[in-house]
């Protein structure tokens, strides 16, 4: 089955600009999306087909698209920006989602 | 408001069943795919199924093929997950999500499989 593959942890302080990755073969077929995950909470949309900022989220979070991975870039860190993060997309044929492992980003 | 709420989680034990609800408001329902993703506690998320606009196409992760069935009104809004067989692997918080880039979702629902 379809994997995407994400690092496991994130490190940064505050100020700093992070980047989560995600790499998996239909990528560059298939469009890709980002997802916070604060505890306790529903999963929530940070970034839309590779490079999409929905309403409402704020600027330092931007997407990009290279070959096989996708990145998510978060400039200007803030300690609100701690939470686990998913990347989604879909097979090569388009018919199965599928995530990735995740990504805990800590905010020293 | 653009809002979708889960319901119908509970307790059951290995091989029951459970049917999930999730009731949206705020949009036009029937415009949509809709999706019912899952997440064990302390793992991460897992698309289960998604279901086109009228219903006549509908996908599933391998490991709940032939045990789940995702279905949909558009009169009432709902989308629905019927859980055969349940497994104690199946244990996880339910959450239904809009579109396939789950834009919108639900707050989720428990669901423990446990003798």
């Amino acid at each position: 089955s379809y994997e995407l593959t994400q690092p496991p942890s994130v490190s940064v302080s505050p100020g700093q600009t992070a980047r989560i990755t995600c790499s998996g073969d239909a990528l560059p077929k298939q469009y890709a999306y980002w997802y916070q995950q604060k505890p306790g909470q529903a999963p929530v949309l940070v970034i839309n087909k590779d490079s999409e900022r929905p309403s409402g989220i704020p600027e330092r979070f931007s997407g990009s698209s290279s070959g096989t991975t996708v990145t998510l870039t978060i400039s200007g860190v803030q300690a609100e920006d701690e939470a686990d993060y998913y990347c989604q997309s879909a097979d090569s044929s388009g018919t199965y989602r599928v995530f990735g492992g995740g990504t805990k980003l800590t905010v020293l | 408001e653009v809002q979708l709420v889960d319901s119908g989680g509970g307790l059951v034990q290995p091989g029951g069943s459970l049917r999930l609800s999730c009731a949206a408001s705020g949009f036009t329902f029937s415009s949509y795919w809709m999706n019912w993703a899952r997440q064990a506690p302390g793992k991460g998320l897992e698309w289960v199924a998604n279901i086109n606009q009228d219903g006549s196409e509908k996908y599933y992760v391998d490991s709940v093929k032939g045990r789940f069935t995702i279905s949909r009104d558009n009169a009432k809004n709902s989308l629905y997950l019927q859980m055969n067989t349940l497994r104690v692997e199946d244990t996880a918080v339910y959450y239904c999500a809009r579109d396939h880039a789950f834009d919108i979702w639900g707050q989720g629902t428990m669901v423990t499989v446990s003798s």
